[in-house]
């Protein structure tokens, strides 16, 4: 299996910061990966595909980078709805193993 | 509109076997793999495993390998997640999702079902 390391696994922040969420895959993946967006009782929402490639309707403010084994999710400028949970996942290989998570929550 | 919808939330004693149903709508239904994935309490996503409805072709992760089952019924748009000796252990969310390019596992999970609980306690 493709394991996934995701950093930090939490962290707090204030509305209008900029994020950055790091994912690191124990091998190449190209830009297979994938990120989504958790939070509690609802389900996860497809944020960014392909590493780079904004999914219809998420805001611009979030941003994807990375190719190889090292991906970053970026969001520009924090807004109150984005207090959730950041999963990345891998689509180049079964099992397409997801990151245990970074837990935004409000500083 | 694609829509994934979910059985209900389930009870059961350790030991028991339970099938979950997403029954799926607004797409070729056999043109597409879904997948399922666990949330246990306070834990992380979970990839279990998928199914191509087309001709059931099946892959698991190897850590549910033997311990669930997939499988598909194209004539009611119907994948259904089969949990074998059910233990604590077992309790979680668990949701089917759908890859978004059609015939290929190399996509994101684009829609996702409600997710149902799986609650086990004697």
């Amino acid at each position: 299996d493709i394991q996934m390391t995701q950093s930090p696994s939490s962290l707090s922040a204030s509305v209008g910061d900029r994020v950055t969420i790091t994912c690191r895959t124990s091998q190449t993946i190209d830009t297979y990966l994938n990120w989504y967006q958790h939070k509690p009782g609802r389900t996860p929402n497809l944020l960014i595909y392909r590493a780079s490639s904004l999914q219809s309707g998420v805001p611009s403010r979030f941003t994807g980078s990375g190719s190889g084994t090292d991906f970053t999710l970026t969001i520009s400028s924090l807004q109150p709805e984005d207090f959730a949970t950041y999963y990345c996942q891998q689509s180049y290989t079964a099992p397409n193993t997801f990151g245990q998570g970074t837990k935004v929550d409000i500083k | 509109e694609v829509q994934l919808v979910q059985s209900e939330a389930e009870v059961r004693k350790p030991g028991e076997c339970l099938k979950i149903s997403c029954q799926v709508s607004g797409y070729s239904f056999t043109n597409y793999w879904i997948g399922w994935v666990r949330q246990m309490p306070g834990k992380g996503l979970e990839w279990m495993g998928i199914i191509y409805p087309g001709d059931s072709d099946t892959r698991y992760s190897p850590s549910f390998q033997g311990l669930v089952s997939i499988s598909a019924d194209k004539s009611i748009n119907t994948t259904y997640l089969g949990l074998n000796n059910l233990k604590a252990s077992d309790i979680g969310i668990y949701y089917c999702a759908r890859h978004s390019i059609g015939g290929s596992i190399a996509s994101p999970f684009d829609y996702w079902g409600q997710g149902t609980l799986v609650t086990v306690s004697s």
